[in-house]
């Protein structure tokens, strides 16, 4: 069975600029959550999508959106990149939001903002 | 915030156990520890969850003290593919899937 991917895998913007991140979840998943991480702040929780809705949202401004499709791929979009937004941003997948050990993450996007 | 303290760094010899704690003195009754560890350049991987009572795995055994305050994630043979970031986490089961990352322990194991 595929895992999750994640496209693009490396990326490169400028300040200002919007970029949108793309998430296919295991095949049967139906729940997908976004992390940032990076190295001051550490894994941080974005947001949680399942079943097209967004269930669990973190403590990041609105400048960061996501959305779910009816295939239950995910996309995150950034808008007014700030530099601070250079990070790893990885998306996991499970069954549903209940099966949290049963989770999988994908090998994540680099976004660098310059 | 993180409910868990667990050391920044650990180091383990080449095919010994490695036992990495970490303290949850604040833990509530309905919360579950879970583990999970991150390789370099790669996405956190689910390794192993519980209650009250050791678990065991084919990766790993957790074993949670009578009170729960504290754990301890014993990997029974470790190579050098074991060397990542270990997180402990703490949560209740009907968060959905949102987990809230400490800063976790740097785990070397060396030859």
């Amino acid at each position: 069975k595929a895992g999750v991917t994640q496209t693009p895998r490396y990326l490169i913007k400028t300040r200002g600029q919007q970029v949108t991140l793309s998430c296919s979840p295991i095949s049967g998943h139906r729940s997908v959550s976004w992390y940032q991480q990076t190295p001051g702040q550490g894994l941080q929780f974005l947001f949680e999508y399942f079943s097209e809705t967004q269930r669990n949202k973190g403590n990041f401004p609105g400048r960061f959106s996501g959305r779910q499709f009816s295939n239950s791929r995910s996309e995150m979009n950034v808008s007014t990149l700030e530099l601070g937004d250079s990070a790893l941003y990885l998306c996991a997948s499970s069954l549903a939001p209940s099966k949290i050990g049963e989770q999988y993450f994908g090998p994540g996007t680099r976004l660098t903002v310059t | 915030d993180a409910k868990t303290t667990q050391p920044p760094s650990m180091d383990c010899a080449e095919g010994r156990a490695a036992n990495l704690p970490c303290n949850h003195s604040t833990i509530s009754g309905n919360e579950y520890v879970y583990w999970y560890r991150q390789i370099h350049s790669q996405g956190p991987q689910y390794i192993i969850h519980g209650l009250k009572n050791n678990e065991t795995n084919e990766m790993a055994s957790l074993i949670i003290t009578e009170d729960r305050k504290s754990s301890t994630l014993i990997l029974p043979h470790a190579t050098l593919r074991d060397t990542a970031v270990y997180y402990c986490i703490v949560r209740v089961d009907n968060q959905g899937g949102k987990l809230i990352f400490g800063q976790g322990t740097e785990l070397s194991v060396k030859p």
